[in-house]
């Protein structure tokens, strides 16, 4: 167990739907990076916030927002759903280990749009 | 732009043997980061290995070692006494060292994946 928590853990909804994810990050962690992992894109990154501020955008749509809340949470939400936005996201934290700074992954949410 | 290569799609090893995994990236930085994730069939990405571009020796943990070539951008990962439950994804990740402080942009670049299959 990492100790990221990521709801929901599966998520079923139809094109056209909005849905928003759900991360948690790790006792003390401050940022938070969301990543995308599809079959034909594989492990990408989409979006990065440390303590509430939005600090780097990757490969995300417009479609897409994320973001961190006082409490550190962050919660990412995708709209105007398209078949091709099911995939597995996974939200990661961030420590600093001895200067290195290493990202513990949560479980994921498995998106399907129907 | 970091790139990073993983030429195996899969590979297997019988049980107790030994298997090398390959990864290549390309990079115009001198200073970064290394990482090998392994995702087992539950999907969890969790943190094998880890390398730093300035240190020489190559990291151990356990029965997992790296070979890291800084010249040739070379960075295999070696599993030794493979188990059943080695069996997985693994994954081959670039990280920029960027500013030495906090907060900055340490976004990850994976590979492909190598799918490593472990034979009783």
């Amino acid at each position: 167990d990492s100790g990221v928590t990521q709801t929901p853990k599966h998520l079923i909804t139809a094109t056209g739907q909005r849905v928003t994810l759900r991360c948690s990050p790790r006792s003390g962690d401050l940022s938070v990076y969301w990543y995308q992992q599809s079959l034909d894109q594989g492990l990408q990154f989409l979006i990065q916030y440390y303590n509430g501020e939005e600090r780097a955008k990757g490969n995300i749509l417009e479609r897409f927002s994320a973001q961190q809340f006082p409490d550190l949470h962050s919660e990412l939400n995708l709209s105007s759903l398209e078949l091709g936005d099911s995939a597995l996201y996974f939200c990661a934290s961030s420590d600093r280990t001895g200067g290195v700074e290493t990202q513990y992954f949560g479980p994921g949410t498995r998106l399907l749009v129907l | 732009a970091q790139t990073v290569t993983q030429s195996q799609p899969e590979m297997s090893v019988q049980e107790a043997e030994t298997v090398t995994l390959s990864c290549t990236y390309d990079t115009s930085e001198s200073d970064y980061y290394l990482f090998w994730y392994k995702q087992p069939p539950s999907r969890q990405m969790i943190l094998v290995i880890r390398q730093e571009a300035y240190k020489q020796q190559n990291a151990t943990e356990n029965r997992f070692s790296v070979n890291f070539q800084k010249a040739a951008k070379s960075f295999s990962l070696k599993i030794s006494d493979s188990q059943l439950g080695d069996a997985a994804m693994y994954f081959c990740a670039y990280r920029s060292a960027g500013l030495r402080g906090g907060g900055s942009n340490y976004k990850l670049t994976f590979g492909k994946g190598t799918l490593l299959t472990v034979n009783p």
